[in-house]
């Protein structure tokens, strides 16, 4: 059973450019969440999504959007990107089976803009 | 959400028990209380939750104590593959979300 993975492992970009990061869930779980943790921090939440639309969201501007396909695989967009984008990105999994919904994390993808 | 409080790190010796302390003194009563460790800026990896029992696993034990303020996440033999970031995190039952503070980074020495 595969977990979480994501693509691609690592990515170099420049300033004003545009990113789309992938991510595909761990079986049997519906719901997807992405997270950006910079260096010496913990991971800070970006937006959640369930049934191909984005349910939650954390305090990230609209240059983060996002997208759920229908086989619950997520991407994650990042327009105009700024040197303060430079980050682990992490997608985590969970299903919606109600109360003690655990995620699942993947293993990263490390974006860094020059 | 609640806010935790961590040590922001502790030494455990290879092959003892690491007790984590987390104070969570905020929590409210649909509030579980989950641990997730993060080795070397790999994706973070669950450990254990609990709502207001203690709970055991095969990788750790949570003890919460009894007004739920503070809970202890406990590696009953640290190896030193145990070296990590330990995050304690309390979410809300309607909140399918995390918020992470800064953690505990454990160091197990041989």
């Amino acid at each position: 059973d595969a977990g979480v993975t994501q693509s691609p492992t690592h990515l170099i970009k420049t300033r004003g450019q545009q990113v789309t990061l992938r991510c595909s869930p761990k079986s049997g779980h519906d719901t997807v969440s992405w997270y950006q943790q910079a260096l010496g921090q913990g991971p800070q939440f970006i937006f959640q999504y369930y049934e191909e639309e984005e349910r939650q969201r954390g305090n990230f501007p609209d240059r983060f959007s996002g997208h759920q396909f229908p086989n619950y695989s997520s991407e994650l967009n990042v327009n105009a990107l700024l040197l303060g984008d430079s980050a682990l990105y992490l997608c985590a999994s969970s299903p919606r089976t109600g109360s003690g919904d655990t995620q699942y994390f993947g293993p990263g993808t490390r974006l860094t803009v020059l | 959400d609640a806010k935790t409080t961590q040590p922001t790190s502790m030494d455990c010796a290879e092959g003892r028990a690491a007790n984590l302390p987390c104070n969570h003194s905020t929590i409210s009563g649909n509030e579980y209380v989950y641990w997730y460790r993060q080795i070397h800026s790999q994706g973070p990896q669950y450990i254990i939750h609990g709502l207001k029992n203690n709970e055991t696993n095969e990788m750790a034990s949570l003890i919460i104590t009894e007004d739920r303020k503070s809970s202890t996440l406990i590696l009953p033999h640290a190896t030193l593959r145990d070296t990590a970031v330990y995050y304690c995190i309390v979410r809300a039952y309607n909140f399918n979300k995390f918020y992470f503070g800064s953690g505990t980074k454990l160091n197990v020495k041989p």
